[in-house]
Order: structure tokens, then C-alpha cells, then sequence
């Protein structure tokens, strides 16, 4: 079976930096991705790893490790306006689209 | 208009009532998909259509029905719903369907449930 780990809530100062962990198990593995959840909002698409490394796109960056099952979002210089969920997401096995989503991540960024 | 479309957004319903939630993209997408968004739980996959047909029922109860009668719209029809049932419905399309490697899916702002 697949299984997500992240933690529930996190808190952070505005224009600091905060990592959101995440853990998974799957069967097999075709990508990690990332998707934010203002309260009352769509989810939306951040980032998508396939191989290993770092993905930086402005002030968020991704990070997978395929051999320890973990990755990492990044986010610098916060501003009030990231408050929101963050949710990790892997596909099981082969299945490519058919993406399972973490619990989410509450981040609430204070001033 | 842009995106995906869902209406309503707000639903409240008695367990007797039968009821519709209507989805629909305007990105030229091949995939469509229901998620439900319970309070303290993970996004739930309910049921994915690739190309109009139907590829995924996920363990779903038989009182929630999808239709998906082409590409651009997708509905779910609700009926003699129960209370656990209350949550966030939400629909997304993807530009490939479950079986490519495409992870970039696209929300809709969700129809909030309510069964009384």
C-alpha cells in the first residue's frame, strides 16, 4: 500500500525559511509533487520532482532523495501570504497521474 | 473562462435528496477527476475518467454516480447521501490521463457539501 508522512502543522516568522518534510512508501515510484491549499482555495500545483536534487523556482524549492523515500519543500523569505496547507503527492507505482496526496501540511506564518 | 469550473460551491441537502455537482474544464485536458477533502484528512481520489471513459472507482459507494459525458465535463450525482458524506468535492483535470507520467493536476475551488 502507499503511505504519505508530513507533519500536521508547522508555524514560522515572516522572512524566515521553512522546510515541510515529507515520507513515502510506495510500491514503486514516478515523482513527488507539491500543491498548496489556501483556506477556502484550490489546491495548486507548486513543483514536481523526478530524479533526485533540488528544484528551485523563485522562493520555493523542492528536494527528493529517491533512495531514502524523502523529500522536501523549501520555502525562503516568507510572507504572510504563504499561510496555507501544503500537501506532498506520489503516484502509486506505475500509475503515473493518479496522484495519492500526504495529509497536509498547516503552515501559519506569523508577523 | 479559464480553468476548472465547478458550481456549486455550496451544497446543503437533506439524505433523501438526490442532487448534482458539475465540473468543467476549459484547458483542452484529456483527464478528469473527483477528490473528496475531508476536515484532518487527506484528499481522497473517488474516480478518474481518461478520454470519457471511466479508469478508476475507487472502493466509491454506489450513491455517489460520475458522468462524464466528453471531455470538458464531469459530473457527480449524488443521492440519499449520509451525513459522513459532508465535505469538499473537488474535481481536477490533467493534461494526460493515469497511465503517463503526468503528476500536474488542475483544481477546481471545490463544492462544499453539506448532508443534514
Amino acid at each position: 500500500g502507499q503511505n504519505i508522512d508530513q507533519p500536521t502543522e508547522m508555524t514560522a516568522t515572516e522572512g524566515a525559511i521553512v522546510q515541510i518534510n515529507c515520507t513515502y512508501q510506495t510500491s514503486g515510484f514516478y515523482g513527488l509533487s507539491w500543491y498548496q491549499q489556501h483556506d477556502g482555495g484550490a489546491p495548486t500545483f507548486l513543483s514536481y520532482n523526478a530524479l533526485d536534487g533540488l528544484e528551485e523556482t523563485g522562493r520555493f524549492s523542492s528536494f527528493l532523495s529517491r533512495s531514502d523515500s524523502y523529500g522536501y519543500l523549501l520555502l525562503q523569505e516568507l510572507q504572510m501570504k504563504d499561510s496555507a496547507s501544503y500537501f506532498c503527492a506520489v503516484p502509486p507505482g506505475n500509475q503515473g497521474g493518479k496522484l495519492i496526496f500526504g495529509q497536509g501540511t498547516e503552515l501559519s506564518v506569523k508577523p | 473562462e479559464t480553468g476548472v469550473t465547478q458550481t456549486p460551491r455550496h451544497l446543503v441537502m437533506g439524505m433523501t435528496n438526490k442532487k448534482s455537482l458539475k465540473c468543467e474544464q476549459h484547458l483542452g485536458h484529456n483527464a478528469m477527476y473527483w477528490y473528496k477533502q475531508s476536515a484532518k484528512k487527506p484528499l481522497e481520489l473517488m474516480f478518474v475518467y481518461s478520454l470519457e471513459e471511466r479508469v478508476e472507482n475507487n472502493s466509491v459507494p454506489s450513491r455517489f454516480s460520475p458522468e462524464c459525458p466528453n471531455s470538458s465535463h464531469l459530473f457527480l450525482h449524488l443521492h440519499t447521501l449520509q451525513p459522513e458524506d459532508s465535505a469538499l468535492y473537488l474535481c481536477a483535470s490533467s493534461q494526460d490521463g493515469p497511465s503517463s507520467g503526468a503528476n500536474v493536476l488542475t483544481f477546481g475551488a471545490g463544492s462544499r457539501l453539506t448532508v443534514l
